[in-house]
């Protein structure tokens, strides 16, 4: 069963200031990888859809896929207050599970005017 | 362009209440369709999806149940609400099966007293 671990919790970085986030999972094998943002306990607004090793970038959100090192990561360039979310990574499952997403517990991203 | 809805918005009910939550999509035929689900502080699980009219499979058993009465409406219910249901419940669509994109509704909140 496919296990996703998200790291840091939290971060809290300047506007302006690049952010890192960090997502590990446990199965490689899984057709893509996704990063989502929430506000407030409010829908999911997807980020970057990725699904080969190697870089994706959406606007100000690039992320990063490494499949040996079980490892997608996100970059925000210049983040603004109004980045100010939870950030979810989002796997799918494999075969007759593609659809089936496993979501990390998620980082807690504050951006400081 | 697809719109999403849920409702309600958010519901307070008592234990051994009955549920019913809705989820309708306009603007795409034949969409697979997601129920998920996230307890405070938790991470999102999927619970239901659905591939077509009148066909449901469970993912993870909650003492929940799905319905899919119409090509456009999703339905999640349960005839008594445990303390445990308390969460917040996401509907999400995708164009199909496998690696396409899931487009998240806004959400309901659900307080079981």
């Amino acid at each position: 069963q496919q296990k996703v671990q998200q790291s840091p919790e939290s971060l809290t970085v300047s506007e302006g200031a690049m952010a890192s986030l960090n997502c590990t999972f446990s199965d490689g094998t899984s057709n893509n990888f996704r990063w989502y943002r929430q506000h407030s306990a409010k829908g999911l607004e997807v980020l970057v859809s990725i699904f080969s090793d190697g870089e994706k970038e959406e606007g100000r959100f690039t992320a990063h896929l490494n499949r040996a090192n079980l490892h997608v990561s996100l970059h925000i360039r210049e983040p603004q207050p109004s980045d100010s979310a939870v950030y979810l990574c989002a796997v799918s499952g494999t075969g007759a599970n593609t659809g089936k997403l496993t979501f990390g517990h998620g980082t807690i991203l504050r951006v400081h005017p | 362009a697809q719109t999403i809805h849920q409702w309600p918005v958010a519901e307070i009910k008592a234990v051994g209440s009955p549920l019913s939550l809705g989820c309708t999509i306009k603007g795409k035929s034949s969409p697979n369709l997601y129920w998920y689900w996230q307890a405070t502080g938790g991470t999102l699980q999927q619970l239901f999806y659905s591939i077509t009219v009148g066909q449901v499979e469970s993912v993870v058993q909650l003492n929940l149940s799905a319905s899919r009465p119409k090509d456009d409406q999703f339905i999640l219910s349960t005839e008594k609400l445990l303390l445990s249901h308390s969460g917040f419940y996401l509907c999400a669509w995708s164009p199909g099966w496998g690696g396409g994109e899931q487009y998240f509704g806004p959400g309901t909140r659900l307080t079981v007293l």
